[in-house]
């Protein structure tokens, strides 16, 4: 079975520029998660989504947004990039809210 | 808000060496915990959970943890590490009534000498 994928597995923006990075949910999870991990950090969550409905938020200015698909599928988009951006985003699914989360590769974000 | 500590940054190993992690959260109530590893170039992986019921809980790879409410801690342990144990291991908790929001630990990176 196919477990969660992420893409592009690596992207460099520059500062003030605009990012949208896509998941794909084990099939039959209906929930996916978004984390950012910067380097020597633990992940810190970002989003929930759930029934394509915004489920939680973590700490994070308005610049994140997110949005899930009919099919379960999810992007994240950050606008106006900063160099403190620069992390690996990582997204997780669940077969529902509250269930036991399962991590993709993640995405590795520059921003220069 | 809750947080989640964890005390050792690095530990240094030799093979067949036991293993202890600690890992203590500052929350009052009703938690889901959990151990994450990732091993080096690979994402982050399921170790073990514990969400009811007997404390002592086993994962995989001979891993197990104690949940311990009095003192807010979930200590990981492996009785012989391996080579392969090499990685960094991250701990998690979960909020009951707070959807998936997983607040993880600063992580430890274990090397484990062969």
């Amino acid at each position: 079975d196919a477990g969660v994928t992420q893409s592009p597995t690596h992207l460099i923006k520059t500062r003030g520029q605009q990012v949208t990075l896509r998941c794909s949910p084990i099939s039959g999870h209906k929930s996916v998660s978004w984390y950012q991990q910067v380097l020597g950090q633990g992940p810190q969550f970002i989003f929930q989504y759930y029934e394509k409905e915004e489920r939680g938020r973590g700490n994070f200015p308005d610049r994140f947004s997110a949005r899930q698909f009919p099919n379960y599928s999810s992007e994240l988009n950050v606008n106006a990039l900063l160099l403190g951006d620069s992390a690996l985003y990582l997204c997780a699914s669940s077969l529902g809210s509250g269930m036991e989360q399962y991590f993709g590769p993640g995405t590795r974000l520059t921003v220069t | 808000a809750q947080s989640v500590s964890q005390h050792n940054h690095h530990v240094i190993l030799s093979e067949a060496a036991s293993l202890e992690l600690g890992c203590n959260y500052s929350y009052g109530g009703t938690v889901n915990l959990f151990w994450y590893v990732q091993y080096p170039g690979q994402h982050l992986q399921l170790l073990l959970k514990y969400f009811s019921g007997d404390p002592l809980v086993k994962g995989i790879k001979g891993f197990e943890a104690e949940f311990i409410k009095s003192k807010f801690s979930f200590n990981l342990r492996k009785p012989s590490v391996q080579w392969s144990d090499t990685a960094e291991y991250f701990c998690a908790v979960k909020i009951m009534a707070a959807g998936n929001k997983l607040t993880f630990g600063g992580g430890t990176r274990v090397l484990v000498k062969p």
